[in-house]
């Protein structure tokens, strides 16, 4: 049962400190996506990858957030220094270049103090 | 950029009826439309797409619909069920492993 998996689901901090979120992407899959779902803008574009090279991050915060991919099985989304504005819930998703389908995480919820 | 306007925001029906959600999008470039149900606490799972191809798309009680002329799609469901509460995307995309744009969602309420 192939899925997309992200760690941790549930994540509470306090302003200042290092938030790191995973994910693993399906198995195969080149494209990986970073999201984040608050109630005030739906879901935002953060960052996505292809073939573990960045394509567009225009979606983040450039001095606080950094996304990479360590390795073709790994995503990771870091915020240095968190804000309670960060507060949100992130989601991976994974796909094919050669097909359109997304696939979801079941997402981290970040509440930053 | 594209931008995938979607409506209504809140839906409630009665179970049984039908329920319509209806998107629009900018870029005729878009070629990929799949919509996406999010119950509480979950990611968005794929319910069903529509390429630019088609026209019409059916799979038991939910169809979507494309007018790639007045670049709108829409989502039905019929005989409605309270298990299909949930919020729905819409969105658009040219594929290939490009992003997807989302609509800004729609919160479907089935009252028993």
């Amino acid at each position: 049962d192939a899925r997309v998996t992200q760690t941790p689901r549930d994540k509470v901090t306090e302003m200042g400190q290092e938030v790191t979120m995973r994910c693993q992407p399906i198995l195969g899959h080149n494209t990986v996506f970073w999201y984040r779902q608050t109630m005030m803008q739906g879901l935002e574009l953060l960052a996505y990858f292809r073939n573990r090279a960045p394509l567009d991050d225009s979606g983040m915060p450039k001095d606080r957030f950094s996304a990479e991919m360590p390795d073709a099985t790994l995503a990771t989304l870091k915020i240095q220094p968190s804000e309670p504005r960060d507060s949100a819930v992130y989601f991976c998703a994974s796909g094919l270049t050669q097909g359109d389908e997304q696939f979801f995480g079941p997402g981290t919820r970040l509440t930053v103090l | 950029g594209e931008n995938v306007e979607q409506h209504p925001s809140t839906l409630s029906v009665q179970e049984g009826d039908s329920a319509v959600i209806k998107c629009t999008y900018s870029d005729s470039a878009s070629n990929y439309f799949p919509w996406y149900k999010q119950e509480l606490g979950k990611g968005p799972q794929l319910i069903i797409d529509i390429r630019s191809n088609v026209g019409e798309k059916k799979d038991q009680r939910i169809a979507v619909t494309l007018n790639k002329t007045a670049k709108h799609f829409s989502l039905h469901i019929t005989e409605t069920q309270p298990e299909d509460s949930a919020v729905y995307f819409c969105a658009a995309t040219s594929g290939w492993g490009n992003q997807f744009y989302f609509g800004t969602g729609t919160s479907l309420t089935v009252i028993p």
